[in-house]
């Protein structure tokens, strides 16, 4: 079977730093990928990993241990408008293409 | 600007009726997907094609069928609705190999009575 765990949901203060873990259990593995996803709003990309290590792209990274099946989302400086859930997804090859797996998304509420 | 058009952002219906969701990339994608998203869990893939008149079932894919006529187009048909498809619906589209990311839709959020 398929599997993606993350925390349900998480608080942080403005301006501190929050790392957002991402376990998987898949049968195949592409790469990982994680979305933003304001309430209401459809999800948008922020970060792909398909080697070991980070990936730095402003104050958000991303790290990835294929090894550990694990992965996490770091953001720094937090802002209110972070406040959204954020989805890690997998993507595993079938049938000449591809397709996602989702985690359930953890919810991320910045406070003042 | 890149973009996933969905006929509805709000569709109420009732029981038994047959239901069409359309969704419209503009990128020349060849992946299009559809999905449900239901609190507590998360995006769950019902269908999704990578070519014209090619499609291949997701992880829930009973009680949905879909059409893929276009290249652009990609629609989600609910034979006979009830009230457990009762959800948010989101298309989305990507280039073909893995390494690309899925652009979505707006959703259409889907009740029925």
């Amino acid at each position: 079977g398929q599997n993606i765990d993350q925390p349900t949901e998480m608080t942080a203060t403005e301006g501190a730093i929050v790392q957002i873990n991402c376990t998987y259990q898949t049968s195949g593995f592409n790469g990982l990928f994680w979305y933003q996803q304001h309430a209401g709003e459809a999800p948008t990309f922020l970060s792909y990993n398909v080697l070991d290590g980070l990936e730095e792209k402003g104050r958000f990274s991303s790290f990835l241990s294929r090894s550990k099946g694990y992965s996490y989302l770091l953001l720094k400086e937090l802002q209110m408008k972070d406040s959204a859930s954020y989805l890690c997804a997998v993507t595993l090859g079938i049938s000449g293409t591809y397709k996602y797996i989702f985690g359930t998304g953890t919810r991320l509420k910045v406070l003042a | 600007d890149v973009k996933v058009t969905q006929s509805s952002r709000y569709l109420v219906k009732r029981t038994g009726e047959k239901v069409f969701l359309e969704c419209v990339q503009d990128m020349d994608h060849e992946n299009m997907f559809w999905y449900r998203q239901d609190p507590g869990l998360g995006l769950r893939l019902i269908y999704f094609s990578y070519d014209v008149k090619m499609k291949e079932k997701g992880d829930i894919p009973e009680g949905y069928s879909v059409s893929r006529e276009k290249k652009e187009r990609f629609s989600l048909i609910l034979e006979s609705a009830s009230t457990n498809q009762t959800s948010m619906y989101l298309c989305a589209s990507s280039f073909l190999t893995s390494t690309h990311e899925q652009f979505f839709g707006p959703g259409t959020r889907l009740t029925v009575l």
